[in-house]
């Protein structure tokens, strides 16, 4: 079955410190999303992302935040200044369209010092 | 938008027990998937299930659309069958949102 890849699988970064997090979605896919998890908590949406242009996006989904496509095929979510709060695991998302299975990478665990 | 509840939030079983785990939600839908977060945190997709019925091995899920809400079935369930169930729906649009799943724990 075809895969959402998501690197790096974790990373720890200082406070204040730039993040990006990267993801190759399935190749036919058109949507894209950002979702994130604060350990022991609820799976919260981010950001959705179709024809190279931010559809929707959470009142998480800050100045903080930025995504891009920057090539055709990765998917990369950007977190400019990383707070203590940003500790969580971030997982990447993609559907070929909006009636279809979303398929889940297998995450990013990122933790904040 | 559209909001999520699950029940049990909690539930202990041991193993070889059958379980039901509901998802209830609040607006019509046109994309409803149950997932497994293994003790790794990954999202393991178990079904997609606007509507009807599916079954594979031994869980199976009912969608009733128009009464809004869908249900798991984990029959002979096993230790690994423990983590964190979530029921996720999408609107017409590109909403899609959790519930705040049930966490299982299948007792040896």
């Amino acid at each position: 079955e075809p895969e959402v890849t998501q690197t790096p699988s974790h990373q720890v970064t200082q406070m204040g410190q730039e993040v990006i997090l990267r993801c190759v979605p399935i190749s036919n896919h058109l949507y894209f999303y950002w979702y994130r998890q604060i350990l022991g908590q609820k799976v919260e949406f981010l950001v959705s992302f179709y024809n190279n242009e931010i559809s929707e996006k959470s009142e998480i989904f800050d100045d903080q935040f930025s995504v891009e496509r920057p090539d055709g095929s990765n998917f990369t979510l950007k977190i400019r200044s990383t707070k203590l709060e940003d500790s969580a695991m971030y997982f990447c998302a993609s559907r070929v369209d909006t009636g279809n299975t979303i398929y889940f990478g297998e995450g990013s665990w990122l933790t904040v010092v | 938008g559209i909001q999520v509840e699950q029940s049990p939030p909690d539930l202990i079983l041991q193993e070889g027990a059958n379980s039901t785990l509901r998802c209830n939600f609040s607006d019509s839908v046109n994309n409803l998937q149950w997932f497994h977060q293994n003790p790794w945190g990954q999202l393991i997709n178990l079904f997609y299930i606007p509507s009807g019925t599916k079954q594979n091995g031994r869980l199976s899920a009912t969608t009733v659309a128009t009464e809004r809400y869908s249900l798991l079935y984990i029959s002979s369930s096993q230790t690994t069958d423990s983590g964190v169930y979530f029921c996720a729906v999408g609107d017409y649009g590109q909403n899609f949102v959790f519930g705040p799943g049930t966490r299982l724990s299948v007792l040896p």
